[in-house]
């Protein structure tokens, strides 16, 4: 069983703020990573399909990084907005293994 | 497309009763998958399918039984249902499950409370 950090646990901005979050994992054997968005009601969407180290994806405002030999992986969103607000998942992948989610990021985006 | 649907969205059952949670996925996806949701402990993985035919337990299986009844079909059964297991059940589904790039997609979820 994988151990999958995600920090902060929750985080409250006002809008327009920048804001960033990790997830952490240990580093050998795991090669991808997917970044999820869970908004309150609805079920997890995936956000970004990382698949090699060094990975940098963009979608708007909101970026990811992929750094598989160190083991950690950053979620950035620029200039925050209440839409934002939701849980932010991450599920690191290694060889011959399952999805595995971390806890979460609670983002509260207030206008 | 509907995606992935789950039935029921809600349920109540008293301690010892069963029951069968139902998902189907019309996205033709060989994999499918079932977690459960507790607060503060994320998504964590009861069972899944890694193709029709083929069941595995996840992280966290004891007491439960599921049943691929062909690639669109994955239930989770309950055979006798404790307090412990009040949870959200997601099902999700992905295209191949050794694949890095196949994303999962999650069905709406369904409630659980057990008395």
């Amino acid at each position: 069983i994988l151990n999958v950090e995600q920090s902060p646990q929750s985080l409250h901005v006002q809008e327009g703020d920048s804001t960033n979050f990790t997830c952490s994992f240990p580093s050998s054997n795991f090669y991808a990573l997917h970044w999820y968005r869970w908004e309150t009601a609805k079920s997890p969407e995936a956000l970004f399909v990382m698949t090699l180290n060094g990975d940098e994806k963009k979608k708007g405002r909101i970026s990811a990084t992929l750094n598989t030999k160190e083991g950690y992986s950053y979620l950035y969103i620029k200039g925050s907005q209440p839409e934002d607000s939701a849980t932010y998942l991450c599920a690191p992948i290694g060889y011959g293994q399952n999805f595995v989610f971390g806890p979460g990021t609670r983002l509260s985006v207030l206008p | 497309n509907a995606g992935v649907t789950q039935t029921p969205k809600f349920q109540v059952l008293k301690t010892g009763q069963s029951m069968t949670l139902q998902c189907a996925q019309d996205m033709n996806h060989n994999s499918m998958y079932w977690y459960r949701q507790d607060p503060g402990m994320g998504l964590r993985l009861i069972y899944y399918s890694a193709s029709e035919g083929t069941t595995d337990k996840g992280e966290v299986p004891n007491g439960y039984n599921v049943s691929r009844l062909n690639k669109r079909e994955f239930s989770l059964r309950l055979e006798s249902a404790a307090p412990s297991q009040t949870s959200v059940y997601f099902c999700a589904s992905s295209a191949i499950r050794e694949r890095e790039e196949n994303e999962q997609f999650f069905g709406p979820g369904t409630r659980l409370t057990v008395l």
